[in-house]
């Protein structure tokens, strides 16, 4: 049962170019979640999917596209990457309780 | 910002000290949660409370909710140097499934 997986764990990328970022859960959880957190800022949510082939916004969408086509994928893509988008990348899922288990973090650096 | 705000932004104490964190919120929420991270890692779940309960504990953690202050607080009593890390708060906003995170708490327990 290895919870939360992200990949990739590191990333440099150049202004412009484009990424997609992988989280994949085998807690057979409906609802994920992705993140970034940025230094004195917490944690906020990106986008959401509450079942498979749902997504929705979140606090900060701008700039970032995700599909959950399978209920144990949820993908995270920047389709013309930024400076501002440096950031460490969070992917969640949410248990029954409402409690979230959460992914060891993608850290991106864009130049 | 939409973000909740924790009080304080860091915390020192001595090994077997007490230690007490705060949270502070904005909208009508179903539960209150309070996450752990260590550095450069992902968080992980401690403990929630739901908005008609009052007190929770688990173990060395006791977490209170004040609904009409639209605040919450965690106590972690007889601290250890491996509590060292940063405390965030988050909310799960009623009538939607997003959640909104605190600021954080860096706590450092000094041996």
């Amino acid at each position: 049962n290895a919870g939360v997986t992200q990949t990739p764990k590191f990333r440099v990328l150049k202004t412009g170019q484009s990424m997609t970022l992988l989280c994949a859960q085998d807690m057979n959880h409906e609802y994920m979640y992705w993140y970034r957190q940025d230094p004195g800022m917490g944690l906020r949510l990106i986008h959401y999917s509450v079942g498979e082939g749902t997504t929705a916004k979140g606090e900060v969408p701008d700039g970032y596209n995700v599909s959950r086509l399978k209920k144990q994928n949820f993908l995270l893509g920047l389709e013309s990457a930024a400076p501002s988008q440096t950031s460490v990348y969070f992917c969640a899922s949410r248990g029954k309780g409402g409690e979230q288990y959460f992914g060891p973090g993608t850290r991106l650096t864009v130049t | 910002s939409q973000q909740g705000e924790e009080d304080p932004q860091a915390l020192s104490i001595q090994e077997g000290e007490n230690a007490t964190m705060n949270c502070s919120y904005k909208t009508s929420i179903n539960n209150l949660q309070w996450y752990r991270q260590n550095s450069g890692r992902g968080l992980v779940h401690l403990i929630l409370i739901r908005s008609n309960e009052r007190e929770k504990h688990s173990g060395r953690l006791r977490v209170t909710l004040d609904t009409s202050k639209k605040s919450s607080s965690l106590l972690i009593t007889a601290s250890r140097a491996a509590d060292t890390a940063s405390y965030f708060c988050a909310t799960a906003t009623s009538g939607t499934y997003k959640y909104i995170f605190g600021t954080g708490t860096r706590l450092k327990v000094l041996a």
